[in-house]
């Protein structure tokens, strides 16, 4: 089974401008998670998708959004980039069923950096 | 609110040798607890769980942890380390319905010595 992909992997924008994240989940999995790694705060949990709903959410402010599909593929987008958006960007996928209680299987990431 | 403390930052050990890597958490019910590792350059990969039952864990690459609820611990070990062990070590904490995200650690780097 092919592993969770993201593209791209690398990404350099500058502030202001908006960036897209594309995140392939396991086959069969439906459940779709997004974190933000950097060396200060850590992994941080942006938000959840679940069946093309958004299941639960972090907090970060709304310039993060995100979406899934009817193929369980997820989007984050980051509006109005601002130099601590600069981070990577792990997706995350499961089978479903509860968050807090499935093995996460994680991407490679996205290194995006804010100039 | 939920939350995760792994004291070391970074540890360093000869290889053959024991390993500990400490966590504490802070949950009101009974937490669901993780341990994931991250090598370089890559996504973070699960090495065990607990959710119930027997405090005494095992996981993949003989990794185990012991789930302490008097201390709010949940240690990782391994009796004798390989180079290839050397990568980032992460504790996290799941929270229950209505709280559902898993909350991380700030990680451990362990760097394995010849």
């Amino acid at each position: 089974k092919a592993g969770v992909t993201q593209t791209p992997r690398y990404l350099i924008k500058t502030r202001g401008q908006q960036v897209t994240l594309s995140c392939s989940p396991i086959s069969g999995h439906r459940s779709v998670s997004w974190y933000q790694q950097t060396p200060g705060q850590g992994l941080q949990f942006l938000f959840e998708y679940f069946s093309e709903t958004q299941r639960n959410k972090g907090n970060f402010p709304g310039r993060f959004s995100g979406r899934q599909f009817s193929n369980s593929r997820s989007e984050m987008n980051v509006s109005t980039l601002e130099l601590g958006d600069s981070a990577l960007y792990l997706c995350a996928s499961s089978w479903g069923g509860r968050l807090a209680q499935n093995e996460q299987f994680f991407g490679p990431g996205t290194r995006l950096t804010v100039l | 609110a939920q939350s995760v403390t792994q004291p070391d930052i970074h540890i360093t050990v000869s290889e053959g040798a024991s390993l500990e890597l400490r966590c504490n958490y802070s949950y009101g019910a009974t937490p669901y607890l993780f341990w994931y590792v991250q090598s370089p350059g890559q996504g973070l990969q699960l090495l065990l769980k607990y959710f119930s039952g027997d405090t005494l864990v095992q996981g993949i690459k003989g990794f185990e942890a012991e789930f302490k609820r008097s201390q709010s611990s949940f240690n990782l070990r391994k009796p004798s380390v390989h180079w290839s062990d050397a990568a980032e070590y992460f504790c996290a904490v799941g929270g229950n319905f209505g709280n559902e995200k898993l909350t991380f650690g700030t990680g451990t780097r362990l760097t394995i010595i010849p």
